[in-house]
């Protein structure tokens, strides 16, 4: 079964820093993996989607990379702000599991001034 | 603007009462999804449906039931069996099974026993 794994649970940094949050993931057989954000009481947004046969994507200061035989991927945050202070969550789409996605455990992130 | 609408925001249901959340999309996609996310858990499936009038059970189905009787929309029931339904609820869709395919969220349902 894929399980799917977020280090750390929780991060504080101070604004301007350069940060890395990790996604380690079991099972290699995926078709795609998503990082999404989600602010306090809201849904979650889409922010980079990386294909399998893809190492990495890039939107603005944000940049995913994904090592599919070693079954981790990292988003980048460069130059941090308070705005980007929200929990950062990883999901899997395996292989022959149709649709269903597996989701990391998140990351809360919190930026200060 | 084309996008998954979940009402309401907010639901309280007494104990023994069966409520219903709404979720409505505009995306044409052909698959959607209930998950319930509780504090400082992962998010779990709920039910999942890949075409109309057929949907599926996820991990944590017991006390839940669903429809799916137009593409546009996936209703969840929360029944008197869900012993502890107290939780935030998200719908999503998606379309397609190739890579390139991804997940769109409704901004969610907070559902509270009283």
């Amino acid at each position: 079964k894929q399980e799917v794994t977020q280090i750390p649970a929780a991060l504080s940094v101070p604004e301007g820093e350069n940060l890395v949050l990790n996604c380690s993931f079991t099972d290699s057989a995926i078709y795609n993996l998503q990082w999404f954000r989600q602010d306090p009481g809201k849904g979650l947004t889409s922010l980079l989607l990386i294909q399998s046969s893809q190492r990495e994507q890039t939107s603005g200061r944000l940049n995913a990379s994904l090592d599919k035989s070693s079954g981790r991927s990292t988003l980048y945050i460069a130059a941090s702000q308070p705005g980007d202070s929200a929990t950062y969550l990883c999901a899997v789409r395996p292989l022959g599991a149709g649709n269903m996605l597996t989701f990391g455990g998140g990351t809360r992130l919190m930026v200060k001034p | 603007d084309g996008g998954i609408t979940q009402s309401p925001k907010y639901l309280f249901r007494k104990e023994g009462q069966n409520v219903t959340l709404s979720c409505e999309q505009n995306l044409n996609h052909d698959a959607m999804y209930w998950y319930r996310q509780d504090p400082g858990q992962g998010l779990r499936l709920i039910y999942y449906s890949q075409i109309v009038n057929d949907f599926q059970k996820g991990d944590i189905a017991e006390g839940y039931s669903v429809s799916r009787e137009k593409k546009e929309s996936f209703p969840l029931t929360v029944t008197s069996a869900q012993k502890n339904p107290t939780a935030f609820y998200l719908c999503a869709s998606s379309t397609g099974q190739g890579a390139g395919y991804g997940y769109t969220f409704g901004s969610g349902t907070r559902l509270t026993v009283v």
